[in-house]
């Protein structure tokens, strides 16, 4: 079963744009990773951020993990036609250091 | 170095037959693990290795399939035989110490 879900599955931007995608999880974890995969590659590991940890940067990217909810936030500023993946949470919530991703979110960004 | 090296990229095969897929693992990683994704379920954990040992395949279908990992650079999934449903895009993946995961560029299986 999926152990993360993102929201929305398709999200539809105009470069410039933010684009903030969502992941619910169900049982505790240690970390959150994001992931992003162009269409027909493998995936590619954006940001980690761990369970004592409630914001992270990297360059314009932005995590945000809310441990309570059991919620975490991916946020890309100001985008670019560059961006348009489908984007993954993974969290490691069996405790064998295993990932368990959701379905994703398809962002589509226009120039 | 060239990353999780998976072999073939691409393979049709017809109903019934084996089909073995192979795996490198970044040198110096000490986890592998197989993924398959299609569009209806996702990305689905089917098996994970430390240091070469097969730690949960709880997520492997069924046992048509295996997989072993015989030295700490191969891996190999094997579906002997192979059904239709089996289609799907194959990833391995490894890491150290089980933080940041790097994928292969996955092997797309057709079984007709």
């Amino acid at each position: 079963s999926q152990q993360g879900e993102e929201d929305p599955q398709a999200l539809s931007i105009q470069e410039g744009e933010n684009a903030t995608m969502n992941c619910s999880y169900k049982t505790s974890i240690n970390n959150l990773q994001w992931y992003r995969q162009n269409s027909g590659r493998g995936l590619v590991h954006l940001i980690l951020i761990r369970s004592n940890e409630r914001e992270k940067h990297s360059g314009r990217l932005r995590v945000t993990l809310d441990t309570s909810k059991k919620s975490s936030s991916l946020l890309i500023t100001a985008s670019r036609a560059a961006d348009t993946a489908s984007y993954f949470c993974a969290t490691d919530a069996r405790g064998y250091s295993t990932l368990t991703f959701g379905k994703g979110t398809m962002l589509l960004v226009s120039p | 170095d060239a990353g999780v090296i998976q072999s073939p990229r691409h393979e049709v095969t017809e109903m019934g037959q084996e089909v073995t897929l192979r795996c490198k693992p970044i040198s110096g990683h000490n986890s592998l693990f197989w993924y398959r994704q299609t569009m209806m379920r996702g990305l689905e954990l089917l098996i994970y290795f430390n240091n070469n040992v097969p730690i949960d395949d709880s997520g492997m279908p069924e046992d048509r399939f295996s997989a072993k990992m015989p030295n700490a650079s191969f891996s190999t999934l094997k579906i002997q035989p192979s059904e239709p449903r089996d289609s799907a895009v194959y990833f391995c993946a490894s890491t150290l110490g089980g933080d940041e995961a790097f994928f292969g560029q996955g092997t797309r299986l057709t079984v007709v």
